[in-house]
């Protein structure tokens, strides 16, 4: 069945620093993958997404480019801030009806002053 | 700007009581899904419902669970005999239409003891 792979954390990061977030994926076909952002107390929230391969995602100052050859879709910011502290979770669906997301186990980051 | 809800925050039970978690999702959703995570692994999805009946269900979602809307704004998940491994941070999320983005409530931790 599909899956969905993140690196091991927790990760602390000084800020302005580049962060990167490595995600990789197994699904049949061409699925949608996501990342979604879960702050301190606060539901789950769609940080960005990217539905066909060589696609970018972006938001906030956040990409994912969707690399269909090294079934990848790695998160990046140029400059963390301590805002940006939260969990991470990487994720795909299918392009079905009523799909559901298969999850990664999340990553906690950490970004200090 | 609307977001799903949901009650309680937290709820502690003892093994082999009934719970009833309850979201609202946001109010023009059609498409609800339930989703759990167990400390420490990944979020895993339990099941989708359109339309008054289950569309797809995680084999997680035994006999134990079921699901009701049983208003037009409410949408429980029932554990009818909580089990240790019960415990997790459950979440709900609903979706305006299909292949659009899930919004995600807050979650419920449950702890059976």
């Amino acid at each position: 069945g599909d899956s969905v792979t993140q690196m091991e954390g927790p990760v602390t990061l000084s800020e302005e620093a580049f962060l990167t977030i490595n995600c990789t994926y197994t699904a049949t076909g061409y699925p949608s993958l996501f990342w979604y952002v879960q702050y301190p107390g606060e539901g789950l929230q769609l940080l960005l997404k990217a539905t066909k391969a060589d696609d970018k995602g972006s938001n906030k100052g956040f990409e994912a480019t969707y690399r269909k050859e090294t079934t990848s879709f790695h998160l990046e910011k140029g400059s963390v801030q301590v805002s940006d502290s939260a969990v991470y979770f990487c994720a795909l669906s299918e392009i079905r009806a009523n799909s559901k997301l298969t999850f990664g186990k999340g990553i906690t980051l950490s970004v200090r002053p | 700007e609307p977001e799903v809800t949901q009650t309680p925050s937290h709820q502690v039970t003892q093994m082999g009581q009934e719970v009833i978690l309850r979201c609202v999702p946001i109010s023009n959703h059609l498409y609800f899904y339930w989703y759990r995570q167990i400390l420490g692994q990944k979020v895993e999805f339990l099941v989708s419902f359109y339309n008054n009946e289950i569309s797809e269900k995680s084999e997680i979602f035994d006999d134990q669970f079921s699901v009701e809307r049983p208003d037009g704004s409410n949408f429980t998940l029932k554990i009818r005999s909580t089990k240790l491994e019960d415990s997790a941070m459950y979440f709900c999320a609903s979706t305006q239409r299909d292949y659009s983005q899930q919004y995600f409530g807050p979650g419920t931790r449950l702890t059976v003891t």
